[in-house]
């Protein structure tokens, strides 16, 4: 069993779909962090959060510690959101990724 | 510009060929980062340098993988003799401090192995 696991695996949409992706872990973490992967590689942070929720445009993050679970959430998605999107725990001494999710929107 | 950068961006080698992989983190920061990611999966940490110190290896999969950070900036990510299953995205990245602080990603160098 991985110790970061991210469902759905894959996710389709509509413009204007609200969005919903979802990470569980199983190890003791100080933060987390939600990751954006464009085609070509290149990643980008848009959250680390170690409680709560995290607010940035269309973006929401929230993190329940002692469920282990996260969840980012994104409103009104746009078709330039489609990207892989992956969590990544901060454990004691690396981080540790989730296999990502692919979210494609349509138009 | 100010983010990390990693050159090449893409690299064919047949294989038993050494690579080296280059990537410059943010000016300024302590800390860099290496980690392997194979096709559809989540990024695998490799190593860990502060400084020039480094001080993490555990993630190099064989002793082909060496990495190094010399003077506490550049650092290069060597793989000698190369093997197809070496096929993946390197990615390297920075924080300003240590390990706790937000990492900051390059684009990632594609190494194809023939």
């Amino acid at each position: 069993k991985n110790e970061v696991e991210q469902s759905p695996q894959n996710l389709t949409a509509q413009e204007g779909e609200f969005i919903t992706i979802n990470c569980s872990y199983s190890v003791g973490i100080s933060a987390l962090h939600w990751l954006q992967q464009h085609p070509g590689g290149g990643i980008v942070s848009l959250f680390m959060l170690s409680s709560g929720k995290k607010k940035h445009g269309r973006l929401i993050a929230t993190i329940n510690i002692q469920e282990k679970h996260s969840s980012l959430h994104i409103t009104a998605s746009h078709p330039r959101d489609s990207a892989v999107y992956i969590c990544a725990v901060k454990g004691t001494d690396k981080l540790i990724f989730g296999t990502g999710t692919r979210l494609q929107v349509f138009p | 510009g100010a983010g990390v950068s990693q050159s090449p961006r893409y690299k064919v080698a047949k294989r038993g060929q050494d690579v080296a992989l280059r990537c410059d983190p943010i000016s300024g920061h302590v800390s860099l980062f290496w980690y392997q990611q194979a096709l559809g999966q989540g990024p695998e940490f490799l190593t860990y340098f502060q400084n020039e110190a480094q001080l993490d290896k555990s993630g190099l999969p064989s002793d082909r993988f060496f990495a190094e950070r010399p003077e506490g900036s550049v650092s290069t990510l060597k793989i000698q003799r190369t093997q197809q299953e070496d096929s993946a995205v390197y990615l390297c990245a920075s924080s300003l401090l240590d390990y706790y602080n937000e990492q900051f990603f390059g684009p990632g160098t594609r190494l194809t192995v023939l």
